[in-house]
């Protein structure tokens, strides 16, 4: 069974923070995402890896960078917090190749900055 | 990129009824559509998915269609439940470099079925 979790459900920082989310995936899977989903917006890319120390931009990078040091491991980290980037923040994982697609997602951290 | 567009944003029906989500995208090159299930306080989670190759699939009581000529797919529920109330998300991937696996979202569709 796939397993995607995040370090926190639930956060709150003040402004101005340095921020780390982090995720781990326990299926060997080469790539992993960060998302941020705020309603009506949908789920929106921030960034995604699909290997070690390999990221790429997604739609919103601005305000955030990643870390990807190990291949289970994928951090997203607030530089400078501010508040809106007071979201829903959501992991996730997929293997490469054709035939494998699935993207399996973690339980999701709510950040709240102040 | 490619761009995928969700309608309707919010859906109420009966119980018994059934339920249809449409998607369009814009890259012709797309050859993967998923549809995720997210549940109040849950994580997404895939419930159906077709390729591009087939016209139609169907899991029970949900079935995906897949019209490539107009770049559109849709999702029907029948004979809805309470149970399926959820947001429910469209997404399809690109064609060119697609073992990287990136997928574009929809916006997502509120689902609510009453009994």
């Amino acid at each position: 069974d796939v397993k995607v979790t995040q370090s926190s459900r639930y956060l709150v920082k003040r402004t101005g923070e340095k921020v780390f989310l982090e995720c781990v995936q326990d299926m060997d899977h080469e790539n992993m995402f960060w998302y941020r989903q705020d309603p009506g917006l949908g789920l929106r890319l921030i960034y995604f890896s699909y290997d070690v120390k390999m990221k790429e931009k997604g739609d919103i990078p601005e305000g955030y960078s990643v870390s990807r040091e190990k291949k289970e491991r994928f951090s997203l980290i607030l530089e400078s917090a501010s508040t809106n980037q007071t979201s829903m923040y959501l992991c996730a994982s997929s293997s490469q190749g054709p035939s494998y697609n699935e993207q399996f997602f973690g339980p999701g951290t709510r950040l709240t900055v102040l | 990129g490619e761009n995928v567009e969700q309608h309707p944003s919010t859906l109420s029906v009966q119980e018994g009824d059934s339920a249809v989500i449409k998607c369009t995208y814009s890259d012709s090159a797309s050859n993967y559509f998923p549809w995720y299930k997210q549940e109040l306080g849950k994580r997404p989670q895939l419930i159906i998915d077709i390729r591009s190759n087939v016209g139609e699939k169907k899991d029970q009581r949900i079935a995906v269609t897949l019209n490539k000529t107009a770049k559109h797919f849709s999702l029907h529920i029948t004979e809805t439940q309470p149970e399926d109330s959820a947001v429910y998300f469209c997404a399809a991937r690109e064609g060119r470099g697609s073992t990287l696996g990136r997928l574009y979202f929809g916006r997502g569709t509120q689902l609510t079925v009453w009994p």
